[in-house]
């Protein structure tokens, strides 16, 4: 099975900032890589597919970079309504994994 | 608009067996693969299981493989996932999840989630 790595597990940050929060598949997964955002007692949502692609409706704020094995999801200035938790997914092969997950706190 | 209603959660001893749904609407459903993806209390998502279109391609985590079954009836608009020889870290809050793809098809993701049925295992 191919494991997802992301890093750091958590990070404070303000808003403004610009955040970047990783993530490493054990093995290669071309750019098969899915970045979502959690907020608390909420459903999951899908910001970036295909390593890069935004999803409709998502603001561009939100990028997503990479291929292989390590990959990035970047906030070019956070917001607000961007303190939550997101995860990377692999749609490689199955089992498609997810990452352990990053929570983005306020500063 | 496409919504997704799990049902079908309990509260179960270690051991025994449920039967968890998934109904959809809002959108044409054999259009798509479906998948089930759980969270425990306060933890991450841990992909759980996926069936394609019309059943020929099913998978599972290893955590849940030869005790859950998924599998989709598209005349009713429907996915479920049947989870026997339930223990103590099936307890989730399990979500159904369209599997969506880009305009060439070749990749996916989870693009509409329900709201989730919570599973809890306890003697």
């Amino acid at each position: 099975d191919i494991q997802m790595t992301q890093s750091p597990s958590s990070l404070s940050a303000s808003v403004g900032d610009r955040v970047t929060i990783t993530c490493r598949a054990s093995q290669s997964i071309a750019t098969y890589l899915n970045w979502y955002q959690q907020k608390p007692g909420k459903v999951p949502k899908v910001l970036i597919y295909a390593a890069s692609s935004l999803q409709s409706g998502v603001p561009s704020r939100f990028s997503g970079s990479g291929s292989g094995t390590d990959f990035a999801l970047t906030i070019s200035s956070l917001q607000v309504e961007d303190f939550a938790t997101y995860y990377c997914q692999q749609s490689y092969t199955a089992p498609r994994t997810f990452g352990q997950g990053t929570k983005v706190e306020i500063k | 608009e496409v919504q997704l209603v799990e049902s079908g959660g309990d509260l179960v001893q270690p051991g025994r067996s449920l039967r968890l749904s998934c109904a959809a609407s809002g959108f044409t459903f054999d259009d798509y693969a479906m998948h089930w993806v759980r969270q425990a209390p306060g933890k991450g998502l841990e992909w759980v299981s996926g069936i394609s279109w019309n059943g020929g391609t099913i998978d599972y985590a290893d955590s849940v493989k030869g005790r859950f079954t998924i599998s989709r009836d598209n005349a009713k608009d429907s996915l479920y996932l049947q989870m026997n020889s339930l223990r103590l870290e099936d307890t989730a809050l399990y979500y159904c999840a369209r599997y969506s793809f880009d305009s060439n098809g070749f990749y996916h993701f989870l693009d509409h989630w329900g709201q989730g049925t919570l599973v809890t295992v306890s003697s």
